[in-house]
């Protein structure tokens, strides 16, 4: 129940093109999405979070999608850039319950020029 | 300002020895994350040190791990009798918090070979 599922494991999208990166969790009382962005031999770092009270979420070229009934939530990236190759992890939290966070398993992303 | 710093950066240790991997946070965060990182995997939690509050231990894999927090801020895991398995990248992160989840900022980590 503690799992969070990601898919694809790896992914390839040419320059300009959509990246979408999914999730699902089975654990109801989860309320905080967020998602991080690592780059080789660097520590992940927040780029975008959701809580269930909205649908959708946009910060720039990123959106986060939720679907509560289907317990699910993905990412897209916009107009991708090569230096938006990196992994990128989701993951779920219990917001008043502090920071311990359940992460996926993470998707290797790579934009081709 | 300074972020999360964490040191040895890289640390290879013969099976069956201690090892000590420390964490300094972010200065003012309150709360303190520990996770690991197998080569592959997404990251597991280990162990959630919030303020004076007893720690949550619930992610530490087995009595070979234990992670203390001195002084509310620099941090100190510890796996004794290290097994190939262990090998991995140790993470650590800070936050702050006053009530929900704010953003946890994760150090560089310790990538940890167990020989």
């Amino acid at each position: 129940q503690q799992q969070v599922k990601q898919s694809p494991q790896s992914l390839i999208v040419q320059k300009g093109g959509i990246s979408i990166i999914n999730c699902a969790y089975e654990n109801t009382a989860f309320d905080y999405f967020p998602w991080y962005q690592q780059f080789p031999g660097k520590g992940p770092a927040l780029l975008i979070a959701i809580r269930p009270d909205v649908s959708e979420k946009k910060e720039g070229r990123f959106t986060i999608s939720f679907n509560k009934s289907a317990k699910q939530f993905s990412l897209h990236i916009m107009d991708s850039q090569p230096g938006d190759s990196a992994t990128y992890f989701c993951a779920a939290g219990i917001y008043n319950q502090g920071g311990k966070l359940i992460f996926g398993q993470g998707t290797e992303l790579s934009v081709k020029p | 300002g300074a972020g999360v710093s964490q040191s040895p950066s890289n640390k290879v240790t013969e099976k069956g020895k201690d090892v000590e991997l420390r964490c300094d946070p972010i200065s003012g965060h309150t709360a303190l994350y520990w996770y690991r990182q197998s080569l592959g995997q997404g990251l597991e939690f280990l162990i959630y040190f919030q303020g004076n509050s007893a720690p949550d231990k619930s992610g530490l894999p087995s009595d070979r791990f234990s992670a203390e927090r001195t002084g509310g801020s620099v941090s100190t895991l510890t796996i004794q009798r290290t097994q190939q398995e262990d090998s991995a990248v140790y993470l650590c992160a800070s936050s702050l918090t006053s009530g929900g989840v704010h953003e946890q900022y994760f150090g560089p980590g310790t990538r940890l070979t167990v020989t």
